[in-house]
C-alpha cells in the first residue's frame, strides 16, 4: 500500500516553462488536495477536488490548474512558471466520507520546485 | 475558512525533558490533526483528533472542543522528535487550514 505518491521529488524550471506535478493515492479516497509550504509557513491550499471530475480553488489558486479525471490521479499544472511559484508542494487525499465521519488527510512526501 | 494559532513558535528543550504545544482553533471542528514535519520534509501523521484524547507511545493529545483548542504533549523527548510540528484543522469541509508550526529542538 503506497499511500500518496508525488513525482517528481524535484525539479528546477526556467521562467515561463511549463510542467505538471503528479499525485496518485490507492486508497481509494474521493478527497484530494494540493498544497504549497513556503519558508516559515504553514500549508496554503491551491486547489482541491472532491471527487472525479469536480475540482475547485483553494486559498492560493492563481498560476495553477488542475484536473480530476480518475479517483487515483490529481495532477498539478504549471502553465508559465514564475519565481514566486518556487515553493514545496504536497498533494493530499482522504477519505471523503461523511458518513463515518472520517476525514483524516494522508500526505505525499512533496515536490521542491524551484523557479529561476 | 477556519483559523488555526499554534504556540509557541519555537521550543528548545533538553533531551529527557516533556512539553506541550498548544493549537487554538476559531471554529467547530470535525477534523482536526497533528504532523510532524521532520528535516527531510516528510510530513509524519501523528494524530487524527477531532476531540477526546488519544495516546501513542511518548506522544499524546487532547481536543477540548467546545473550548476550541487542542495540545499536544511529548515525553522523555528525543532528538529524533526535533522538526516543526503542525496542527490542521477543518469545520465543515474537507479544506485544512495549517497553523504556521511550532518549531521543535531537542538538544543531546
Amino acid at each position: 500500500n503506497a499511500g500518496v505518491t508525488q513525482t517528481p521529488k524535484f525539479q528546477v524550471l526556467k521562467t515561463g516553462q511549463s510542467m505538471t506535478l503528479q499525485c496518485a493515492q490507492d486508497m481509494n479516497h474521493e478527497y484530494m488536495s494540493w498544497y504549497r509550504q513556503d519558508p516559515g509557513m504553514g500549508l496554503r491550499l491551491i486547489h482541491y477536488s472532491v471527487g472525479a471530475g469536480i475540482t475547485d480553488q483553494g486559498e492560493v489558486p492563481n498560476g495553477y490548474n488542475v484536473s480530476r479525471s480518475t479517483t487515483e490521479d490529481f495532477p498539478l499544472r504549471l502553465l508559465s512558471a514564475a519565481p514566486s511559484q518556487t515553493s514545496v508542494y504536497f498533494c493530499a487525499s482522504s477519505r471523503g466520507d461523511r458518513r463515518t465521519v472520517d476525514t483524516e488527510a494522508f500526505f505525499g512526501q512533496g515536490t521542491r520546485l524551484t523557479v529561476v | 475558512g477556519i483559523q488555526v494559532e499554534q504556540s509557541p513558535p519555537d521550543l528548545i528543550l533538553q533531551e529527557g525533558a516533556n512539553s506541550t504545544l498548544r493549537c487554538n482553533f476559531s471554529d467547530s471542528v470535525n477534523n482536526l490533526q497533528w504532523f510532524h514535519q521532520n528535516p527531510w520534509g516528510q510530513l509524519i501523521n501523528l494524530f487524527y483528533i477531532p476531540s477526546g484524547t488519544k495516546q501513542n507511545g511518548r506522544l499524546s493529545a487532547t481536543t477540548v472542543a467546545t473550548e476550541r483548542y487542542s495540545l499536544l504533549y511529548i515525553s522523555s523527548s528525543q532528538t529524533t522528535d526535533s522538526g516543526v510540528y503542525f496542527c490542521a484543522a477543518t469545520s465543515n469541509d474537507y479544506k485544512l487550514s495549517f497553523g504556521a508550526g511550532t518549531t521543535v529542538t531537542v538538544r543531546a
